[in-house]
């Protein structure tokens, strides 16, 4: 039983590119949330997916959007880099409905930006 | 705006010595739920508290959540060096959004 999978593991990009995080959730679970977290810090919730859907969004700015796929799998993609968007971007996936539900974690992405 | 502290930031506790790490948001949670990250991973679900005074046992981990719901305590009891990691709470703020705290880094010395 796969959990969940991200890729790719490490990724250096330079000031101004885009980039883009992919995430396959634990089989089972349809919804997934995306997380960065910065060094020695927690992880920060940047936006939940459901049914296709973006159904809550955190004090991200609109550089960062998503999309998620008819198998449940979803994308993260971050505009125009800033240094500070450095991070471990981590996608958690749990099941249907409420999130009254543990939610599984993938090894993330470790992003640098030059 | 939502924030979630913990304390403390650091512990380093002798094997054996027991650990307490608190909880402690500026809004009402809808449940919390407890994960440890363990250096260079990722973090690994504990357990999931909703009601008002919960108190939950795992082995020698044994969780609280506040009358208020505004706050939650992890202890464990008889520290191991299986348990080095961080540990974090996440509290549920509405349907959808989960809110990390700041984390405590456990350390134990054998």
């Amino acid at each position: 039983d796969a959990g969940v999978t991200q890729s790719p593991t490490h990724l250096i990009k330079t000031r101004g590119q885009q980039v883009t995080l992919r995430c396959s959730p634990k089989s089972g679970h349809d919804t997934v949330s995306w997380y960065q977290q910065a060094l020695g810090q927690g992880p920060q919730f940047i936006f939940q997916y459901y049914e296709e859907e973006e159904r809550q969004r955190g004090n991200f700015p609109d550089r960062f959007s998503g999309h998620q796929f008819p198998n449940y799998s979803s994308e993260l993609n971050v505009n125009a880099l800033l240094l500070g968007d450095s991070a471990l971007y981590l996608c958690a996936s749990s099941l249907t409905g409420t999130s009254n539900q543990p939610q599984h974690f993938g090894d993330g992405t470790r992003l640098s930006i030059l | 705006g939502q924030q979630v502290m913990q304390i403390p930031q650091y512990q380093h506790v002798q094997e054996g010595e027991d650990f307490t790490t608190y909880c402690n948001s500026s809004t009402t949670l809808s449940n919390i739920q407890w994960y440890k990250q363990r250096p260079g991973g990722h973090p690994v679900f504990l357990i999931q508290l909703v009601k008002s005074g919960e108190v939950k046992k795992q082995k020698r981990l044994t969780f609280q959540f506040g009358e208020a719901k505004k706050n939650s305590s992890l202890h464990i009891t008889a520290t191991q060096t299986t348990d080095v990691g961080t540990y974090f709470c996440a509290g549920l703020l509405g349907t959808y959004k989960y809110i990390f705290g700041t984390g405590t880094r456990l350390k134990v010395l054998a």
